[in-house]
């Protein structure tokens, strides 16, 4: 079963815009990263946040989790077209676990 | 370096008949697995393996088979396709993990897989 659940499903959002997405999860993580799918291609790794940190910065991505509401964010600031993509959360389990759980991700589609 | 290839990129096959898929990394990575993605959902994880030799059932294993004989690949068998099986299949390797739990995964472009 899946652990990660994206909101909103699906974004639609002009260039320039900011991108604000969500993830929520049941049980204890030990990290929790987000992915981004163009379509048709593979899984890129975008960033990675561990259960101590409460925020973290690449680039134009902002992540923030909140283990106490098991929920994370992933803001993308000043969309681009080459933005739209599929972004998926997974979730690590405490230690001693070798394998990710996906969410069923968001669909962004940035209009120019 | 490649990354994670996969082979074969499509591929069409007819109820009953047999495949295998190839994956491989030239990362050096310990740990392999193999996902499929159906539309409107995320990544499932049918086996994985956590080093050379060694193979584990993810979450939806019926149908599969796996084999690890090379650190650098990872191969997924369908013995008896059924259209149930019609997906995209993913390939994904990475370290093992450095602070308690697995870190980043690296995919490769996929398999389209078409069971008739």
């Amino acid at each position: 079963s899946q652990q990660g659940e994206e909101d909103p499903q699906a974004l639609s959002i002009q260039e320039g815009e900011n991108a604000t997405m969500n993830c929520s999860y049941k049980t204890s993580i030990n990290n929790l990263q987000w992915y981004r799918q163009n379509s048709g291609r593979g899984l890129v790794h975008l960033i990675l946040i561990r259960s101590n940190e409460r925020e973290k910065h690449s680039g134009r991505l902002r992540v923030t989790l909140d283990t106490s509401k098991k929920s994370s964010s992933l803001l993308i600031t000043a969309s681009r077209a080459a933005d739209t993509a599929s972004y998926f959360c997974a979730t690590a389990p405490n230690s001693g676990y070798s394998t990710l759980t996906f969410g069923k991700g968001t669909m962004l589609l940035v209009s120019p | 370096n490649a990354g994670v290839t996969q082979t074969p990129k499509f591929r069409v096959l007819k109820t009953g008949q047999s495949m295998t898929l190839l994956c491989a990394q030239d990362m050096n990575h310990e740990y392999m697995y193999w996902y499929r993605q159906d539309p409107g959902m995320g990544l499932r994880l049918i086996h994985y393996s956590v080093g050379e030799g060694t193979t584990a059932k993810g979450e939806v294993p019926d149908g599969y088979n796996v084999s690890r004989l090379k650190k650098q690949n990872f191969l997924l068998g369908l013995e008896s396709a059924a259209p149930s099986q019609t997906s995209v299949y993913f390939c994904a390797s990475s370290y093992p993990p450095r602070s308690g739990s697995v870190e980043t995964q690296y995919f490769g472009p996929g398999t389209r897989l078409l069971v008739l």
